[in-house]
């Protein structure tokens, strides 16, 4: 079955340095989500890529989906301690319907050190 | 934003004991799923729901796991005879749009179930 995986599992970055965390499925997806999940909390969908080799940012955060559509990363440029959490990427096989199943990896846990 | 309302937040039960977590999105939605996540782990998926059937569920959904959504508000997960490694948060999640592209999962809070 379709499996996804992150690394690294867990990064300690100084506050102000790079965070860069990649994902990689077994199987072409149709696309690749990411999530942040605050301790505590529940996941928080971030973005949504579709497209071979598409690159979407969000202020500090910059999104990349491979050219094969089976890796993905999220880089944030000049962390901030508001960026602690787990980050998932998330994505569907190449999908019989829009609501088919989202597999999730396995997180990348960030600490940011004031 | 939508809501997604879950209930109860944490519940704590003894082995064996059936279990009921509800979920209720404020706004009408057709595609549900739940997801759970042991503690420290990845967020699992279970089970998906549409059109008040059953479209997909995981292996870790089997004969003890059930969900409906009676009233057409409320979405639920029964859990038959919980185990101790049923221990973990529960997720109920939503699909914001639908159609030519796949839309976010909006999750709910979480229920924490703890099985002693």
């Amino acid at each position: 079955g379709q499996q996804v995986m992150q690394i690294p599992q867990y990064q300690h970055v100084q506050e102000g340095e790079d965070f860069t965390t990649y994902c990689n499925s077994s199987t072409t997806l149709s696309n690749i989500q990411w999530y942040k999940q605050r301790p505590g909390g529940h996941p928080v969908f971030l973005i949504q890529l579709v497209k071979s080799g598409e690159v979407k940012k969000q202020k500090r955060l910059t999104f990349q989906f491979g050219e094969a559509k089976k890796n993905s990363s999220l880089h944030i440029t000049a962390t901030q301690t508001t960026d602690v959490g787990t980050y998932f990427c998330a994505g569907q096989g190449m999908m019989k319907t829009s609501y088919d199943k989202v597999i999730f990896g396995p997180g990348t846990s960030l600490s940011v050190i004031p | 934003e939508p809501e997604v309302t879950q209930t109860p937040s944490h519940q704590v039960t003894q082995m064996g004991q059936e279990v009921i977590l509800r979920c209720v999105p404020i706004s009408n939605h057709l595609y549900f799923y739940w997801y759970r996540q042991i503690l420290g782990q990845k967020v699992e998926f279970l089970v998906s729901f549409y059109n008040n059937e059953i479209s997909e569920k995981s292996e870790i959904f089997d004969d003890q796991f059930s969900v409906e959504r009676p009233d057409g508000s409320n979405f639920t997960l029964k859990i038959r005879s919980t185990k101790l490694e049923d221990s973990a948060m529960y997720f109920c999640a939503v699909l914001l749009t639908a159609g030519e592209y796949t839309g976010e999962l909006f999750f709910g809070e979480g229920s924490r179930l703890t099985v002693l």
